[in-house]
């Protein structure tokens, strides 16, 4: 079965400062991957999704990603980090193949500091 | 209002009473979840239903009940609510399951069992 895992469960960063979540997945074949975030008492939210078309994914609010299959790894990164992006981020996985629903990690917390 | 949406938001109950979270979807989706969140688990799978009558269990199913016995609609039961199910609940949608289709989230329930 698929299955990712977040380092750290809390990152703090500057504001201004490279914001850099980590996500590696474990499975035989290359799966979809996708980050979401979730603002306080709020749902969760998709920030951007791998689906095999493109290995580096932009999202919204200035996030993107890079599928390095080598590495198996979905690495989230923001160039400047800014006060609105503090929020929990979630890394998740689905199979390639079969009707299987998201399986997520634990989740980084995201701390902005000015 | 279009969308997903979960009630009550909040809700505290007693330890062995039976409690239902409700979860409406407008979009048709095929496809609905429940995931708990927990702190340092992040989110887990406790049921999900492919269709209306169509349910199967996911990582963490006991203690709950489900039911779909109309598309929109995918109501959680604890039977009897224990102090270990405090949690925020959250329901998701989708159109599919296959080919990276994303979920789509409600707000959350929070439920403290007293």
């Amino acid at each position: 079965a698929q299955s990712v895992t977040q380092l750290g469960s809390h990152v703090s960063v500057s504001e201004g400062a490279l914001v850099l979540l980590r996500c590696n997945y474990s499975s035989s074949v290359p799966p979809y991957l996708f980050w979401y975030v979730q603002y306080p008492n709020q749902g969760l939210q998709l920030l951007l999704k791998y689906t095999s078309a493109a290995t580096l994914v932009k999202g919204i609010n200035g996030f993107e990603a890079e599928f390095k299959k080598s590495e198996t790894s979905f690495h989230l990164t923001k160039p400047s980090a800014h006060m609105s992006d503090a929020a929990e981020y979630f890394c998740a996985v689905s199979a390639a193949s079969g009707n299987t629903p998201l399986v997520f990690g634990k989740g980084t917390r995201l701390s902005v500091i000015a | 209002d279009a969308g997903i949406t979960q009630s009550p938001r909040y809700k505290i109950t007693e330890t062995g009473r039976q409690v239902t979270l409700m979860c409406h979807q407008t979009w048709s989706h095929s496809y609905m979840f429940w995931y708990r969140q927990d702190l340092g688990h992040g989110l887990r799978l406790i049921y999900y239903s492919a269709a209306a009558d169509i349910t199967d269990k996911g990582e963490v199913p006991d203690g709950y009940v489900v039911s779909r016995s109309k598309t929109e609609n995918f109501p959680l039961t604890l039977e009897s609510a224990t102090r270990s199910q405090t949690s925020v609940y959250f329901c998701a949608s989708s159109l599919i399951i296959l080919g990276g289709t994303e979920a789509f989230f409600g707000q959350g329930t929070r439920l403290t069992v007293v």
